[in-house]
């Protein structure tokens, strides 16, 4: 399967600053999203960007497909962020299961 | 649409116990997904459904586990025997795919404990 890899594992930010997190892939994909998951476990799209660049509110992110990996801006960081950031990446002759990277913990303090 | 429903969102059971998790998908989507994530880890695919018909079963996925999707709506997994490795986040998805074109959108999860 399609190897995922996040980093980095733990990141703890100030309330207001600004953060980058990196997904890495190690082959060609048709679909890679962005969850959050908060602390009940919900698992919350936060974009489906298999290329390209999304913007939403205070968060953005970049696929570089060619280069097989994205990025997840989150700018003027609030508590409400915290919480377990996932990417997962999927691909048509896998018949589109998605794989997952371990994720990236974020604890933004007020 | 309101979204990916999973119940219960809590089960403790002992040891031993058989357990079954409903999932109810976004009616327009047509594949409907499982997957089991542990303390500290992220997801791991479990099975899936297209419609009604279970198209891939993980190695994850013992002989004491069995899945549903009756008429291609609802689904339901059942684990016999329930061990204490057992005890993880069960998360179930739904998705449409149309000209390669897809999303997941995940349920809020069902949390078992076997004690």
């Amino acid at each position: 399967g399609i190897q995922v890899e996040q980093s980095p594992p733990d990141l703890i930010l100030q309330e207001g600053a600004n953060s980058t997190l990196r997904c890495n892939f190690s082959d060609s994909v048709n679909n890679l999203q962005w969850f959050h998951q908060n602390p009940w476990g919900q698992l919350i799209n936060l974009f489906y960007i298999p290329s390209g660049t999304k913007q939403n509110g205070r968060l953005s992110a970049t696929t570089v497909a060619t280069e097989r990996y994205s990025l997840l801006y989150i700018s003027s960081s609030q508590t409400t962020d915290s919480g377990v950031y996932f990417c997962a990446v999927g691909r048509q002759s896998n018949d589109y299961k998605l794989s997952f990277g371990a994720g990236t913990t974020v604890t933004v303090r007020a | 649409d309101t979204g990916v429903s999973q119940n219960p969102r809590h089960k403790i059971t002992k040891r031993g116990q058989n357990v079954t998790f409903r999932c109810d998908p976004i009616s327009e989507h047509n594949r409907l997904y499982w997957y089991r994530q542990t303390l500290g880890q992220g997801p791991e695919f479990l099975t899936y459904f297209q419609n009604e018909a279970q198209l891939e079963k993980s190695r994850l996925l013992s002989d004491r586990f069995s899945a549903e999707r009756p008429k291609g709506s609802f689904s339901t997994l059942e684990i016999q025997r329930t061990e204490q490795g057992d005890s993880a986040m069960y998360l179930c998805a739904s998705s449409f795919i149309f000209r390669g074109v897809y999303g997941y959108t995940f349920g809020s999860g069902t949390r078992l404990t076997v004690v």
